[in-house]
């Protein structure tokens, strides 16, 4: 198993663009979610998905938007590149079990600087 | 407000040598709670998960422990190794136990030494 995987690694966009980051795993979680790490802070949820065609919002979900089309992809879509949105992204996913504690697996990130 | 506070932010020790590193929380209800190592540059790895029936928790040369009383969690490392140098995360899960409701705290940043 892969585990889950984030593409690309590194990423520079200018104010304005547009781009997708994707996020792929291949242990049928049902749980994908987006995190931000920032320095100084801890990671910040952006959105997340506990299955195919669910998404709901995190702790910071503007300029961001989701989609969860198969059970094995999450992307995140940034509309328009501020450098507030630099950071270091990480996708993580999860089974979903009900009452019971679940471990959570994240990708390797995305390093984007917006300039 | 639900809040993980952790201590210290950073620490140095030399190879061999134990430590513990603290996490405090102000979650509730709370579901769970679990320490992750991040390696410089990679995505945090599942150290432990306690639920609040659960006190301690090995896994290795790391044991977490949980007082659910006093909103306390410690990690003990033994017999540090460089390999351990890395930032350590405690994340409290709220109500439900839901992706919605993981609250990180900023994680100590650890240095072992030769």
């Amino acid at each position: 198993n892969a585990g889950v995987t984030q593409t690309p690694k590194f990423q520079v966009l200018k104010t304005g663009q547009s781009m997708t980051l994707q996020c792929a795993q291949d242990m049928n979680h049902e749980y994908m979610s987006w995190y931000r790490q920032d320095p100084g802070m801890g990671l910040r949820l952006i959105h997340y998905s506990v299955g195919a065609g669910i998404t709901d919002q995190g702790e910071v979900p503007n300029g961001y938007n989701v989609s969860r089309s198969t059970t094995e992809d999450f992307p995140l879509r940034l509309l328009s590149a501020a450098p507030s949105q630099t950071s270091v992204y990480f996708c993580a996913s999860s089974y979903f079990a009900s009452g019971r504690a679940y471990e959570q697996y994240f990708g390797p990130g995305t390093r984007l600087t917006v300039t | 407000k639900n809040q993980v506070e952790q201590s210290p932010q950073s620490l140095i020790i030399l190879e061999g040598k134990n430590c513990t590193l603290q996490c405090n929380y102000t979650v509730s209800p709370f579901s769970n709670l679990r320490w992750y190592k991040q390696d410089t540059g990679r995505g945090p790895v599942s150290l432990t998960i306690m639920t609040f029936s659960e006190n301690t928790k090995s896994n290795g040369r790391y044991t977490a422990t949980l007082d659910a009383d006093t909103k306390q969690s410690s990690l003990h490392i033994t017999a540090s190794q460089l390999s351990d140098s890395a930032s350590y995360i405690c994340v409290v899960s709220g109500y439900g136990g839901s992706q919605g409701n993981l609250i990180f705290g900023k994680g100590t940043k650890l240095s072992v030494k030769p």
